[in-house]
């Protein structure tokens, strides 16, 4: 089993509606969550960042932590063709050293 | 400077030959991390220095690849003898120390290195 597992895309979704991207972790001690967004031939990018069980939101971003069910989630409403890229789930692992990063969903959003 | 500065953006090789790859993170922060991306895929962990504390290499795939950082700063990935399967964006992230038990600050990236062996 992978250390960090996201759901297969590629994910298309119409413009204005909500994308849902999925993250799931093996580690259960872990505790920092994070996506980051990559557009294509650039580095990734900081979006979110999440420490807590629950919602966190930024703008038209939200972060959903379940620790005990080991998943973290990013949901994008009103989505709009600038947010087509690949996001990256990447999870803090106990140690405290290494972030683990997830193989990266497509997301297309059509205009 | 103001982001992660890495060195060369570009590097094309021969295979069986040496190269070094440069990082120079964000000043004040103490974590640097080196990730491979492979076309289309996923960010490879590969080496993580935390201040004057023992790197974690547990990421590296062969003893062909190597990594230092001197005085807490400027870090080198070197890897030797390049093999073909070498071939990738080399990412190179900065990140604040985290808190006493808290957790890992967000990580900056640089803008690649990419290296192709031919």
């Amino acid at each position: 089993q992978k250390e960090v597992e996201q759901n297969s895309g590629p994910l298309s979704v119409p413009e204005g509606a909500i994308a849902s991207l999925n993250c799931t972790y093996s580690d259960r001690g872990s505790q920092s969550f994070f996506w980051y967004r990559q557009y294509s031939g650039k580095s990734p990018e900081l979006i979110m960042f999440i420490y807590s069980n629950g919602d966190k939101e930024d703008g038209r971003f939200t972060a959903q932590l379940n620790k005990a069910s080991q998943y973290v989630s990013l949901l994008i409403r009103d989505s709009q063709p600038s947010d087509s890229a690949t996001y990256l789930c990447a999870v803090q692992e106990t140690s405290g050293s290494r972030l683990t990063f997830g193989e990266g969903t497509q997301l297309t959003v059509n205009p | 400077g103001a982001g992660v500065s890495q060195s060369p953006s570009n590097k094309v090789t021969e295979k069986g030959k040496d190269v070094e790859l440069r990082c120079d993170p964000i000043s004040g922060h103490t974590a640097l991390y080196w990730y491979r991306q492979s076309l289309g895929q996923g960010l490879e962990f590969l080496i993580y220095f935390q201040g004057n504390s023992a790197p974690d290499k547990s990421g590296l795939p062969s003893d062909r690849f190597s990594a230092e950082r001197t005085g807490g700063s400027v870090s080198t990935l070197t890897i030797q003898r390049t093999q073909q399967e070498d071939s990738a964006v080399y990412l190179c992230a900065s990140s604040l120390k985290p808190g006493s038990g808290g957790p890992n600050s967000p990580l900056h990236f640089g803008n690649g290195t990419r290296l192709t062996v031919t």
